[in-house]
């Protein structure tokens, strides 16, 4: 089984309508993170959270909002879909700041989203 | 604020040649660095990372990297592509906003 599983992995849907995302993780890690890939613009950060109480914004969080249930859970929502939200979306995780360890995301396969 | 940049969007060597991929970094202070690969329908996944010490990084696959300060800069390279490495290579930091800035990616193409 995947350490970052996410649901759906493939998602069509209209515009206006609400759409969640749903990420967990079996790596026991603090920090959860959620991203959206556009061909030719990376990777984009919409929100992160360092515990279940600290949820922050990310480059690209309007239209976005998220909820941390419990340590292996974070959730992305998308109150209104519209077109230009239609992407794929990644969630990852990733340890304590340690040397070692600091930037070094794990993530999960994805889910892509279509917003007709 | 931190940025990354890679220098083409598509790279294509002959099965067999040398893979040199881009990046080039903007940051106050030096970043940790880190490339990370994608393959076709997955995640991405961690090649190698740059945080302290010796310069020259290797990574899974005969990959590795040799962070410059002097060039702000941390390219990829291998010194002989095979079909597998066919993938979606991103270039990213990890500086004082405490994130993981991504650059725009480039996709390896290798030929037979």
């Amino acid at each position: 089984d995947a350490d970052v599983t996410q649901t759906p992995r493939n998602r069509i849907t209209k515009t206006g309508k609400r759409i969640m995302l749903e990420c967990s993780q079996t790596k026991g890690h603090d920090r959860m993170y959620w991203y959206r890939q556009d061909p030719g613009l990376g990777l984009r950060l919409i929100y992160y959270s360092f515990d279940v109480k600290d949820i922050n914004k990310g480059e690209i969080s309007d239209g976005y909002s998220v909820s941390r249930q419990a340590q292996a859970k974070f959730s992305l929502s998308l109150e209104s879909a519209i077109p230009n939200q239609t992407a794929l979306y990644f969630c990852a995780t990733s340890g304590r700041d340690r040397d070692r360890n600091t930037g070094e995301l794990f993530f999960g396969e994805g889910s892509r989203l279509t917003v007709l | 604020a931190q940025s990354v940049t890679q220098l083409g969007s598509h790279v294509s060597v002959s099965e067999g040649a040398l893979v040199l991929l881009r990046c080039n970094y903007s940051s106050s202070v030096p970043p940790y660095l880190f490339w990370y690969v994608q393959y076709p329908n997955q995640g991405l996944q961690l090649l190698l990372k740059y945080t302290t010490g010796a310069t020259l990084v290797k990574g899974i696959n005969g990959f590795e990297a040799e962070f410059k300060k002097s060039e702000t800069s941390f390219h990829l390279t291998k010194p002989s592509a095979h079909m597998s490495d066919a993938a979606e290579y991103f270039c990213a930091s990890w500086g004082s906003a405490r994130q993981l800035t991504f650059g725009s990616g480039t996709q390896l193409t290798v030929l037979p």
